[in-house]
């Protein structure tokens, strides 16, 4: 159980076009979901946390209109990267936790390379 | 504001014996929640382990059982009969047990299995 998945695994796009990375829960209701970004051979940075129908709360630092966040349903959260640039480039982990429960599951992530 | 404290960025242990990572934790709260998340070469974060602080007892999962010293604040991973496949980084976190349920993360321990 606690499944999360996330597509695409891995993406190439040119600098100034945008990417949307999904990532759905597939076997719990995920009441919240986190996006995390990851550098090599460091931890996790979160980005943003959102709830089911409700707005993305970002970290300090995260451009909110760079980065946009959609968790239209109890399943499915979205994290578009708009007018990518190659300081974009990174690993994008998502991550969803279900009702009552304080642990994560996390997606395999997405290997973003912006050229 | 809480921390998480990982001190061996490196730990390397034979096959078949045992090894403990170290973290520790600051926090003022009485009631939250600890993890360990393995993160192999794969990149997909694995929950190996959770434990809350109002249990007395300490968590156990098959070879992985944990050293919660409250007062001390600690947390440590006990990996038992090493195999090559707990070859990963490992990462501990904290929650706070609120209603934001994000993670604060240490900065982890690559673990390196001799065979």
């Amino acid at each position: 159980g606690a499944v999360v998945s996330q597509h695409p695994s891995w993406v190439i796009c040119k600098s100034g076009t945008s990417v949307k990375i999904e990532c759905r829960s597939l076997d719990f209701q995920a009441t919240t979901m986190f996006w995390y970004r990851q550098f090599p051979k460091q931890s996790l940075m979160l980005m943003a946390t959102s709830n089911e129908g409700s707005k993305a709360t970002y970290e300090q630092g995260v451009e909110k209109d760079k980065f946009l966040i959609n968790h239209a349903s109890l399943t499915l959260s979205t994290l578009t990267v708009t007018s990518a640039h190659p300081e974009d480039s990174s690993f994008y982990i998502c991550s969803a936790r279900g009702q009552g429960r304080y642990e994560q599951y996390f997606g395999p992530g997405t290997r973003l390379t912006v050229t | 504001a809480q921390t998480v404290t990982q001190s061996q960025p490196e730990m390397s242990v034979q096959e078949a014996e045992t090894v403990t990572l170290s973290c520790t934790y600051d926090t003022s709260e009485s009631d939250y929640y600890l993890f360990w998340y393995k993160q192999p070469p794969s990149r997909q974060m694995i929950l190996v382990i959770r434990q809350e602080a109002y249990k007395q007892q300490n968590a156990t999962e098959n070879r992985f059982s944990v050293n919660f010293q409250k007062a001390a604040k600690s947390f440590s991973l006990k990996i038992s009969d090493s195999q090559l496949g707990d070859a990963a980084m490992y990462f501990c976190a904290y929650n706070a047990g609120d209603s934001n349920y994000q993670l604060i993360w240490g900065a982890g321990t690559k673990l390196i299995i001799k065979p």
